[in-house]
């Protein structure tokens, strides 16, 4: 099965930094890859799918890249809303696994 | 607007069972694929079971693969997770789940509230 690793499992940055979280397939899994933000006590959010397909009515801030294995997800100038975990998921075959995920809080 | 509303949560012994519910509106439920996610406290999501739109094609993690079954009554718009042989590791939130799009496996865009199972003597 092929596994999904975040990095790094937490960071602490500044209203307005760049922020970049990686993600990790084990094996390679083209562009099926989506990312998801939860914050505390909320459910889960789609923010990105096909690596870098912004979901309807996401901020333009947040953005994705990579295929194959190696994947980013930016937010290109953090917000005190940004506060939340982040997720990444493959969805090339049925088995939907999640990355370990990414806290991100303001320092 | 789509709509998914878990239950069948509660409190069980290790060793017990317990069957959740999803009742979906707002789509044409026949036409999509479900999934089961879950969420341990202070953990991470973990993928469970998925089932397709005519229930053809039915997934499960390695984790539950064997205890639980997933189904669904695509006329009554529903789906469900049988959950048998439970264990302490089985206690989390159980979300309900639909994809982007009615194909294969897609991503997940729409979610329920969740339903929260503990395992428990």
């Amino acid at each position: 099965d092929i596994q999904m690793t975040q990095s790094p499992s937490s960071l602490s940055a500044s209203v307005g930094d760049r922020v970049t979280i990686t993600c990790r397939a084990s094996q390679g899994i083209s562009n099926y890859l989506a990312w998801y933000q939860q914050k505390p006590g909320k459910v889960p959010k789609l923010l990105i799918y096909a690596a870098s397909t912004l979901q309807s009515g996401v901020p333009s801030r947040f953005s994705g890249s990579g295929s194959g294995t190696d994947f980013t997800l930016t937010i290109s100038s953090l917000q005190p809303e940004d506060v939340a975990t982040y997720y990444c998921q493959k969805y090339n075959s049925a088995l939907l696994t999640f990355g370990g995920g990414t806290k991100v809080e303001i320092k | 607007e789509v709509q998914l509303v878990e239950s069948g949560g509660g409190l069980v012994k290790p060793g017990g069972s317990l069957r959740l519910s999803c009742a979906a509106s707002g789509f044409t439920f026949s036409s999509y694929s479900m999934n089961w996610v879950r969420q341990a406290p202070g953990k991470g999501l973990e993928w469970v079971s998925s089932i397709s739109s005519s229930s053809s094609y039915i997934y499960y993690a390695d984790s539950v693969k064997g205890r639980f079954t997933i189904s669904r009554d695509n006329a009554k718009n529903s789906l469900y997770l049988q959950m048998n042989s439970l264990r302490a590791e089985d206690t989390a939130v159980y979300y309900c789940a639909r994809g982007v799009w009615s194909g294969y496996s897609p991503p997940l865009l729409h979610w329920g509230q969740g339903t929260t199972v503990t395992v428990s003597s």
